[in-house]
């Protein structure tokens, strides 16, 4: 069973700060995802990263994945209440299908 | 575009009782999925399908039951409702393989079962 493990698991911060998340695996996968989640509702696909190395950024969100492709990072600059939200990092591993982290739950206090 | 519907959007059931939570999808999407989240956990997988016809197991398939007979719906059945399937649970279906094409989720099915 592959396993991805995210920390922190929770956060709380101001608004204005600047945070990262990480996602860790003793696994290689062939793609890692990432997740933004809000309460009552499902997941909403932030972006995908494919090639060891890569660096992607979303406005003030940058995603890395890391060059052994076992592990990524997420990092908000200048984080806002709007980024409130579950977090999750998914893995593309054996069969292809997802393997999901067990998520970040960040709070942005204005 | 509806996206990834799913009903009901709560549902309590007894002990050893059974249902089906129902999913559609209108955008010609040959993969589909079902998950599971327990309160402050990731998402788990419980079954998929890679097209009409053709299903198979997730990480947490016990005590579940699918069928894919149309593109469009993949309704997932409890048989014998026990306490730890209490969960909401989470519809999803993308174009292809889910590690390169995205993941378009439904509201989810939030289930307690007393």
């Amino acid at each position: 069973t592959q396993l991805l493990e995210q920390s922190p698991q929770f956060l709380s911060i101001q608004e204005g700060e600047n945070l990262t998340v990480y996602c860790n695996s003793s696994s290689v996968f062939s793609s890692l995802q990432w997740y933004r989640q809000e309460p009552g509702e499902g997941p909403v696909l932030l972006v995908t990263v494919v090639t060891g190395g890569e660096v992607k950024k979303l406005k003030r969100l940058t995603f890395q994945f890391g060059d052994a492709r076992k592990d990524s990072s997420l990092h908000i600059t200048a984080a806002q209440p709007g980024d409130t939200g579950l977090y999750l990092c998914a893995g593309a591993g054996a069969g292809n299908m997802l393997t999901f982290g067990g998520g970040t739950r960040l709070m942005v206090k204005p | 575009n509806a996206g990834v519907t799913q009903t009901p959007k709560f549902r309590i059931l007894k002990i050893g009782q059974s249902m089906t939570l129902q999913c559609t999808q209108d955008m010609n999407h040959n993969y589909m999925y079902w998950y599971r989240q327990d309160p402050g956990m990731g998402l788990k997988l419980i079954y998929y399908s890679v097209g009409a016809g053709i299903t198979d197991k997730g990480e947490v398939p016990n005590g579940y039951n699918v069928s894919r007979s149309t593109t469009e719906d993949f309704p997932l059945r409890l048989e014998l409702a026990a306490p730890s399937q209490t969960s909401v649970y989470f519809c999803a279906s993308s174009l292809r393989d889910p590690g390169l094409y995205e993941q378009y989720f439904g509201p989810g099915t939030r289930l307690t079962v007393t």
